[in-house]
């Protein structure tokens, strides 16, 4: 069975500082993708970073980056240099199984203070 | 390019009500993927489909269908509505069955009374 666990119901973070938001996974399949999604209070998921199993580099996009331990079965997503603007929900998501769905943590809410 | 777009974007029905919600994707790309987001259940897959055939479906009763065309815009169907299936419906696209970005719309929120 697929699954993605994010423990962290709520986060806050200040202004400028670094925050960590964790993610893990659980899949039998050796080939699987690893995605983040930001989804603000409008409402649209904006996609953030992937990082495929094969990939032995850890993903970046600018100020985000996922910490991919495989072994550990995590997926961690990093925000450096917090703004106001990135207070909003963020998900975790895996597309693997026979049918390459994807499959979404419950999510962590982001709230950057000023 | 323009992105993946939803209409309507809110919906008021009733209970024992059908609704017909639509979702372009983005040009070129062939796989559509709903999905019902609620505040108990988080994101929920519903469907994906690719060229015209339903590949993939989640874990949802018969009264939610959906369809493609061929020019990959997709429709789903909700039928004799429930209080429960108040929620808001994501549509998104990539451009094939395994891209490594799905691309979401706006949704579209639902409320049954």
């Amino acid at each position: 069975a697929q699954k993605i666990t994010q423990t962290q119901p709520g986060m806050f973070v200040q202004e400028k500082e670094a925050v960590t938001l964790d993610c893990t996974y659980d899949t039998s399949d050796q080939s699987y993708g690893l995605f983040w999604y930001k989804q603000p209070s409008s409402g649209e998921m904006i996609f953030l970073i992937y990082q495929g199993s094969y990939d032995e580099q850890n993903a970046t996009e600018g100020r985000y980056s996922l910490n991919f331990q495989k072994a550990r079965k995590s997926a961690n997503l990093v925000i450096s240099a917090s703004q106001l603007g990135d207070s909003a929900m963020y998900f975790c998501a895996m597309r693997a199984g026979t049918g390459n769905q994807f499959y979404f943590g419950t999510g962590t809410s982001l709230t950057v203070i000023p | 390019k323009a992105g993946v777009t939803q209409t309507p974007r809110y919906l008021i029905k009733t209970r024992g009500q059908q609704v017909t919600l639509s979702c372009s994707p983005i040009s070129g790309h062939r796989s559509v993927s709903w999905y019902q987001q609620t505040p108990g259940q988080g994101l929920q897959f519903l469907f994906e489909y690719f060229s015209e055939t339903q590949r993939n479906k989640g874990n949802f009763p018969g009264r939610f269908s959906g369809r493609q065309f061929s020019n990959s815009r997709s429709e789903m169907n909700v039928s004799t509505l429930e209080l429960g299936d108040s929620a808001l419906y994501l549509c998104a696209s990539s451009f094939d069955r395994w891209g490594n970005e799905q691309f979401f719309g706006p949704g579209t929120r639902l409320t049954v009374l």
